[in-house]
């Protein structure tokens, strides 16, 4: 079965400064992708970005890119010029073959003005 | 229209009541979902419809019974909860055509079991 951690329950950052948000997975499927959801306060789940397994370069969305290293199974969120509104809890998701999503058990990022 | 809808907000109800959640998307998505997430928890996936038809239940109890009635509806009915079935129930759709595409997850319905 497949397995997301993140080791980071909390984290801060400084507004305008770098964060980076861990995760780890296991998965004995060769074909998958990987998410990362921000959930703000108001609790609607949003996509911050995505990684298909079988691309090596790693995806970029605006100010939000991952670090993804397939053979260590390792998938990190950077978020650069961080903003108040990048405070939220942030899922590290895995999407199996057969369509189910496993989430891990969150980190949630506070922005310090 | 680019967004999952669920009815009620919130919804109270007692152990012996009968009440539904409704999630609706017109963005032609043929593939839906249904999560329960508690508080500083991650959502959990409960059940799966693809094509209307249902997919993955995930050992849910029978007191929770899906309804997909067309592509565009999702319910889900309850009766005989439990105060532990208390928690935010996350509606959620994805378009079946690309495998890249992620789920578009609705605003929840936050249910108070009492």
């Amino acid at each position: 079965a497949q397995t997301v951690t993140q080791s980071q329950p909390e984290m801060s950052v400084q507004e305008a400064e770098t964060v980076t948000l861990s995760c780890t997975y296991d998965t004995s499927e060769s074909d998958y992708y990987l998410f990362w959801y921000k959930q703000p306060p108001s609790r609607q789940m949003i996509l911050v970005i995505r990684q298909e397994a079988y691309k090596q370069q790693n995806a970029t969305e605006n100010r939000f890119s991952v670090n993804f290293q397939k053979a260590a199974k390792s998938f990190s969120l950077k978020i650069s010029d961080s903003q108040l509104g990048d405070a939220a809890m942030y899922f590290c998701a895995y999407r199996s073959r057969d369509d189910k999503i496993i989430f891990g058990k969150g980190t949630r990022l506070h922005i310090l003005p | 229209d680019t967004e999952v809808t669920q009815t009620p907000k919130h919804l109270v109800m007692g152990m012996t009541n009968k009440k539904s959640l409704k999630c609706e998307q017109h963005m032609g998505h043929r593939a839906m979902y249904w999560y329960k997430q508690k508080a500083k928890k991650p959502p959990e996936l409960m059940f799966v419809y693809s094509y209307e038809k249902l997919s993955i239940n995930e050992s849910v109890p029978s007191r929770f019974s899906p309804e997909c009635p067309n592509s565009s509806l999702l319910n889900l009915h309850l009766h005989a909860l439990q105060p532990e079935d208390s928690a935010l129930y996350l509606c959620a759709s994805r378009p079946t055509g690309d495998p890249r595409e992620t789920q578009y997850f609705g605003p929840g319905t936050r249910l108070l079991v009492l």
